[in-house]
């Protein structure tokens, strides 16, 4: 079964850009969680999708936002991109319940100049 | 601020003896708890869980042992092997809705052989 796959890999975008970020889940897999990881702060959780609902938020600003389609797939947006935004973005999928485990994908890097 | 805390950045043991991760965490409202270990460029890879009805969960070299009195949890590497060489994240949730996981910043293991 393949993993959770995340594009593009590498990113570089300049600030007040806007970027959009692609995760496909693992098949069967119908939630779709985002975090932030940086240096200083580890990872954040961003959000959660379940059945193309946002189920869970953090504490992130509006800039951020998300959705998920009907087949799973979820995508991220950051408008108006600011230095702090340079980070790794990874994506996690899992059944449904709390207690499945969360697989991740390898992450998009992005670096805002 | 930070609910769940690795206060330790980096730990490093010799190949063959034990490794020991810890984890505090200050929400009583977590009942479940997960070690991720992720390698550079690779999204984090789920290692171990248990619940708070439990102290203690093993699963072949590794052992996660929780004491909710105090909230705190351990992660033991039995014996540790150059492999495990890697960033160790610690992580939190709660039941009833709240299905997002918090997150330590991490602790980075170095197994010498």
């Amino acid at each position: 079964k393949a993993g959770v796959t995340q594009t593009p890999r590498y990113l570089i975008k300049t600030r007040g850009q806007q970027v959009t970020l692609s995760c496909s889940p693992i098949s069967g897999h119908r939630s779709v969680s985002w975090y932030q990881q940086t240096p200083g702060q580890g990872l954040q959780f961003l959000f959660e999708y379940f059945s193309e609902t946002q189920r869970n938020k953090g504490n992130f600003p509006g800039r951020f936002s998300g959705r998920q389609f009907s087949n799973s797939r979820s995508e991220m947006n950051v408008s108006t991109l600011e230095l702090g935004d340079s980070a790794l973005y990874l994506c996690a999928s899992k059944f449904s319940g709390w207690a499945d485990t969360q697989y991740f994908g390898p992450g998009t890097r992005l670096t805002v100049l | 601020d930070q609910q769940v805390k690795q206060n330790s950045p980096s730990l490093s043991v010799q190949e063959g003896r034990i490794s020991i991760l810890n984890c505090d965490y200050t929400n009583s409202m977590f009942d479940y708890f997960l070690w991720y270990k992720k390698y550079p460029a690779e999204g984090p890879t789920f290692l171990i869980s248990i619940s708070s009805i439990k102290d203690k969960n093993e699963d072949g070299r590794f052992t996660v042992f929780l004491n909710k009195s105090a909230k705190h949890l351990s992660l033991h590497i039995v014996p540790s092997q150059p492999g495990d060489s890697a960033v160790y994240f610690c992580a939190a949730s709660g039941q009833g809705g709240s299905e997002k996981l918090v997150f330590g910043k991490g602790m980075k293991l170095t197994v010498n052989p």
